[in-house]
């Protein structure tokens, strides 16, 4: 069984400020692993989605990388700003493509 | 393209009416998938279709939850009878794959459900 596990559950910076949001996962026998971002009663958005075959992505000011050996991945904001305020999800595959998602890292940006 | 689109976006029914939750995936994408998402427990897959066919049903919590996919633009997901602690917000996902390779999913809006 797969596990994802995100901490913090909750995290305030200031304006500006390079931040980075942690996921580790049990099952290292994965083949991709996914970023989403939710924002108060949405859906969810796909920020990043990174190969097991790679070690990272970057798409805009977001980075994020992967390391299976560890079974961890990190979200690396730069030049963070208010409208970045959301919870952002890891999700890792078990079995075929079932994705079992973290409980989540609730960002707030504070300007 | 629309992206995965869900009905309704929000249903309040009474305990022991059916209620069923309706998805379009993005066209082109050969797997469907619907999630449940509650404060308590997170995100939980239900269920999966691969090509209109159930891949997966072990996330279902009980028999009175029933999913179809009778073609590879529509799916359905019912309750009956609801009950109170089925209240939450149901996401429909979609994505396309192949053997070997994978691709994101991409999520509807979801369908927030009030069971009172």
């Amino acid at each position: 069984k797969q596990e994802v596990t995100q901490i913090p559950a909750a995290l305030s910076v200031p304006e500006g400020e390079n931040l980075v949001l942690n996921c580790s996962f049990t099952d290292s026998a994965i083949y991709n692993l996914q970023w989403f971002r939710q924002d108060p009663g949405k859906g969810l958005t796909s920020l990043l989605l990174i190969q097991s075959s790679q070690r990272e992505q970057t798409s805009g000011r977001l980075n994020a990388s992967l390391d299976k050996s560890s079974g961890r991945s990190t979200l690396y904001i730069a030049a963070s700003q208010p409208g970045d305020s959301a919870t952002y999800l890891c999700a890792a595959p078990f079995g075929n493509e079932k994705l079992t998602f973290g409980t989540g890292t609730r960002l707030t940006i504070i300007p | 393209d629309a992206g995965v689109i869900q009905s309704p976006r929000h249903e309040v029914t009474e305990m022991g009416q059916e209620v069923t939750l309706r998805c379009k995936p993005i066209s082109g994408h050969n797997s469907l998938f619907w999630y449940r998402q509650t404060m308590m427990r997170g995100l939980e897959l239900l269920i999966y279709f691969n090509n209109n066919v159930p891949i997966d049903d072990s996330g279902m919590p009980e028999d009175r939850f029933s999913a179809k996919m009778p073609n590879a633009s529509f799916s359905t997901l019912k309750i009956q009878p609801s009950e109170p602690r089925d209240s939450a917000v149901y996401f429909c996902a979609s994505t396309r794959q192949a053997v070997g390779l994978s691709y994101e999913q991409y999520f509807g809006p979801g369908t927030r459900l009030t069971v009172t």
